[in-house]
Parts: structure tokens; C-alpha cells; sequence
């Protein structure tokens, strides 16, 4: 069956620190992945995306990768801060459809 | 900018009646919207594709005549939750695309639909 999975556990990091988190694809065939902020009670907004043939991708102190061979995509913020602090999601889009499925996403805390 | 509003943010309602939520992309025409479903600590679930002009395509497993989708315009989708129940209380959330892009998604704020 097609999975997105993310991390359920709440990811905690001390300010500064650089961020990892995960995004594992199951029986997909990506055209492209994004990355979504989600606050609580909000909704999601878009800060990355990156293609299949893309490697890595960079805005700021963020940056994306994407391994197709190991169906994952790594999320890094660097110099994090609390205001970092929030929920990202993981989408991909598979090729022939407009449809986004979204990972369940994991809460990141950053404390200063 | 691209900014989608929802109206309304929250409501509250009672079990059997009907509530309407409305999707608008405020600087751009979007000829599809999606109309996403959210319980707590889950992800976003997309319920169906709003086209302007057509009927929605929904998800399997969403009832088509229990939320009624309306796309009239290029810039205003509407969802209708009908005879509501305490179970279809969720955080419902829409997005929308510009034509020229459609592989960037802008989300609006998210309605918060509370059935008792």
C-alpha cells in the first residue's frame, strides 16, 4: 500500500542547532515533494519543493533533499529558533494527478 | 502575494443542520481548489477537487451528498457540510493553485466545524 511517513514523535532541539527531520515514501512515484509549515490551528504553508531530478534544494536556512532510490526526502533547518517551533508537513505529488498526499507530519521544539 | 481566506474560522452547530464554508482566493483566479479534512494530530486529508465551472471530484470514501462542493467562480469555492454529525467535527481546510503554477498550493486558514 502507499505510505508518507513522518516522524510522529515531537522532535526537540536547544536554539542553534541544526534540525533534521524525515519524509519515507512507500509504492509512489513522485513528481515532485514539498515541505509545509502548519501552526497550531492553521494552515499549512508552503516553504519548499523539489523535484524527482533535484538532488537538494536550498532557501535561506532551510534546505531539502530528495533521494528517489531511498524514497526519502531530509528536512534541515539550520540555526534554528523558537520561533522555528511548529509542525512540518511532507507532500508529494505523484505524476498524472494534481493531487498533494500529505505525511502526518512532526512537531518540531525548539528551546532556547 | 497569493492569499486564500476561509469564512467562516470557526462555527459551532447543532447535529442535523446544514453549514456552509466558504473558500476565496483574495489575488488570484484559481480554477481548482481542493478541501482538505484535518482531525487532531492526523494529517491533512484531501475530500475532493473543486473545478470551476464542473462538479467536484471527490475521494473515495467522502460522501458526495453530504458535502456539497460549489465552485461558481474562479475565485470563490464553497463546501456544505449537510445534516451534520458530531463525528464530521474536524478543522476543514482549503487550497488553491494559480493556473500558471499549479504545482504550488496556497492554503487557507482553516475552518474549525464543531457539531453538538
Amino acid at each position: 500500500s502507499q505510505k508518507i511517513e513522518q516522524n510522529s514523535e515531537a522532535l526537540n532541539i536547544q536554539e542553534g542547532k541544526t534540525a533534521t527531520l524525515t519524509c519515507n515514501y512507500t509504492n509512489y512515484s513522485p513528481a515532485y515533494l514539498q515541505w509545509y509549515r502548519q501552526d497550531p490551528g492553521r494552515g499549512p504553508v508552503f516553504l519548499l519543493l523539489i523535484r524527482e531530478n533535484e538532488k537538494e534544494k536550498r532557501k535561506e536556512r532551510l534546505k531539502v533533499t530528495f533521494d528517489t532510490t531511498l524514497k526519502q526526502s531530509l528536512f534541515h533547518i539550520t540555526a534554528s529558533q523558537p520561533a522555528d517551533s511548529a509542525t512540518y508537513l511532507c507532500a508529494l505529488r505523484s505524476y498524472n494527478t494534481d493531487k498533494l498526499i500529505f505525511g502526518t507530519g512532526t512537531r518540531l521544539q525548539v528551546f532556547p | 502575494g497569493a492569499v486564500v481566506s476561509q469564512h467562516p474560522s470557526r462555527v459551532i452547530c447543532k447535529s442535523g443542520t446544514s453549514v456552509k464554508i466558504e473558500c476565496r482566493s483574495l489575488d488570484f483566479q484559481a480554477t481548482t481548489m481542493f478541501w482538505y479534512r484535518q482531525f487532531p494530530k492526523q494529517s491533512l486529508m484531501l475530500m475532493a477537487t473543486s473545478n470551476e465551472g464542473s462538479k467536484a471530484t471527490y475521494e473515495q470514501g467522502v460522501e458526495k451528498d453530504k458535502f456539497l462542493i460549489n465552485h461558481a467562480s474562479l475565485t470563490l469555492s464553497t463546501l456544505t457540510v449537510t445534516s451534520a454529525h458530531p463525528e464530521d467535527s474536524s478543522f476543514y481546510i482549503c487550497s488553491a493553485s494559480r493556473d500558471s503554477n499549479p504545482n504550488e498550493q496556497y492554503f487557507g486558514p482553516g475552518t474549525r466545524l464543531t457539531v453538538t
